[in-house]
């Protein structure tokens, strides 16, 4: 199994320019969560799916933020306009039985 | 507001070391998950505890979860530098994987 699939792993954009990070989960996996990580707020939970369905996105940080699910095989976590202080690691992680979670290599975005 | 108190935050110590990181909070959680991540990489999951006062051992790694299940330990018996990274602790309010992570500990082990 290839695990869960990130990309791009760095994206380096301007303030104001729309970013797109691409997560596919590991297969037969239910649930997906999309988190990002800080030095100063540790690893937060953005968002998560249950059968392609978002279950709670209370942790989106704001409009400009959105995610999708079209099927059981990729998920989008889109920004937008991005600004600096969405520079961080955003992980993608699924799950089987939504304990234990599976993630990513990340994607390290620079918002500029 | 952290709901989950990791500490210390940073842990340098030479090999062959013992050392114990702390996972506090005043919340309850069902269950309770430790991570390792290494630079560049995801968290990887090294245990899960779901009953209070558990014990569970993973090599040179005990791991406990507190009688009232809301804190755990993790102790490293003769850490080795193969020990480096960061070690996360999760705690779970129900079955959906809504996991609450902690800030993380950074150990470093010298050799």
């Amino acid at each position: 199994d290839a695990g869960v699939i990130q990309s791009p792993r760095h994206e380096v954009t301007e303030m104001g320019q729309e970013v797109t990070l691409r997560c596919k989960p590991i297969s037969g996996h239910d649930y997906l969560f999309w988190y990002r990580q800080t030095m100063m707020r540790g690893l937060e939970l953005l968002i998560y799916f249950n059968n392609n369905v978002p279950i709670d996105d209370s942790g989106m940080p704001e409009d400009r933020f959105s995610a999708k699910m079209p099927n059981a095989s990729f998920s989008t976590l889109k920004i937008q306009p991005s600004e600096p202080r969405d520079s961080a690691v955003y992980f993608c992680a699924s799950s089987g039985t939504g304990e234990k979670l599976f993630f990513g290599s990340g994607t390290q975005l620079s918002v500029l | 507001t952290q709901l989950l108190e990791q500490s210390p935050q940073f842990l340098s110590i030479q090999e062959g070391e013992n050392l114990t990181v702390y996972c506090n909070s005043s919340s309850v959680f069902s269950s309770l998950q430790w991570y390792r991540q290494e630079p560049g990489e995801g968290p990887v999951l090294l245990v899960t505890v779901v009953t209070g006062g558990e014990v569970k051992k993973l090599k040179r790694l005990t791991f406990q979860f507190g009688d009232a299940r809301k804190d755990s330990s993790l102790h490293i018996t003769a850490a080795q530098p193969g020990d480096t990274g960061l070690y996360l602790c999760a705690g779970a309010r129900s079955n959906t994987g809504k996991l609450i992570f902690g800030q993380g500990t950074t150990l470093q082990v010298k050799p």
